[in-house]
């Protein structure tokens, strides 16, 4: 079936530092890949997506490319800032069979970004 | 106002209890689904629906079920609430663009 692995958190940073959020996925055929946020006290809200190979998605800053040969949507920001604080899912929408239509999460990395 | 909302926002019950969750929505979607998060797991499926005929198990459905009232209105129900259904629960819909979009969620706590 669909997994989706994220890195293991949290993750503290200093403003200004740069953010990496490793994802990889596995699925069949050819998933539409997203990055969902999740700030404090909130519901996820969409952060970027991509839907085929070589795709990137971007907004807010924050950029992941779909990697097709290594299974891979890493999110980035070079920047970070206190209110990027908050918890990043990383996620597949299934293509077809009994996943079409459903989106597999992977675990969430906390972001704690200090001044 | 929210294109999705949830309603309790909070709910304290006792093991053994049936409640009842609500979710509605504005944005006209067919399909909408209820999720549990636990904290390191990420969020997992409960239910789907993907029109007001259509109602889907997800991985974890034991011990829940729903109801699909409306295109705009779905519920969750906890037949009997035990002390491992104790979490956070979100509603989500979408279109056919695949993007999910979530309410503000739902703690449920059972003791």
């Amino acid at each position: 079936g669909n997994s989706v692995t994220q890195m293991e958190g949290p993750v503290t940073l200093s403003e200004e530092a740069f953010l990496t959020i490793n994802c990889t996925y596995t699925a069949t055929g050819y998933p539409s890949l997203f990055w969902y946020v999740q700030y404090p006290g909130e519901g996820l809200q969409l952060l970027l997506k991509a839907t085929k190979a070589d795709d990137k998605g971007s907004n807010k800053g924050f950029e992941a490319t779909y990697r097709k040969e290594t299974t891979s949507f890493h999110l980035e920001k070079g920047s970070v800032q206190v209110s990027d604080s908050a918890v990043y899912f990383c996620a597949l929408s299934g293509t077809g069979g009994t996943s079409y239509g459903k989106l597999t999460f992977g675990q969430g990395t906390i972001l704690t970004v200090h001044p | 106002d929210a294109d999705v909302t949830q309603t309790p926002r909070n709910r304290i019950t006792k093991t053994g209890k049936r409640i009842m969750l609500e979710c509605s929505q504005t944005k006209g979607h067919d399909r909408m689904y209820w999720y549990r998060q636990d904290p390191g797991l990420g969020l997992r499926l409960i239910y789907y629906s993907f029109d007001v005929k259509d109602i889907n198990k997800g991985e974890i459905s034991d011990g829940y079920s729903v109801s699909r009232q409306a295109q705009a209105k779905f519920s969750l129900s906890l037949e009997s609430a035990i002390p491992n259904q104790t979490a956070l629960y979100f509603c989500a819909t979408s279109d056919r663009a695949e993007t999910q979009y979530f309410g503000p969620g739902t703690r449920l706590l059972v003791l």
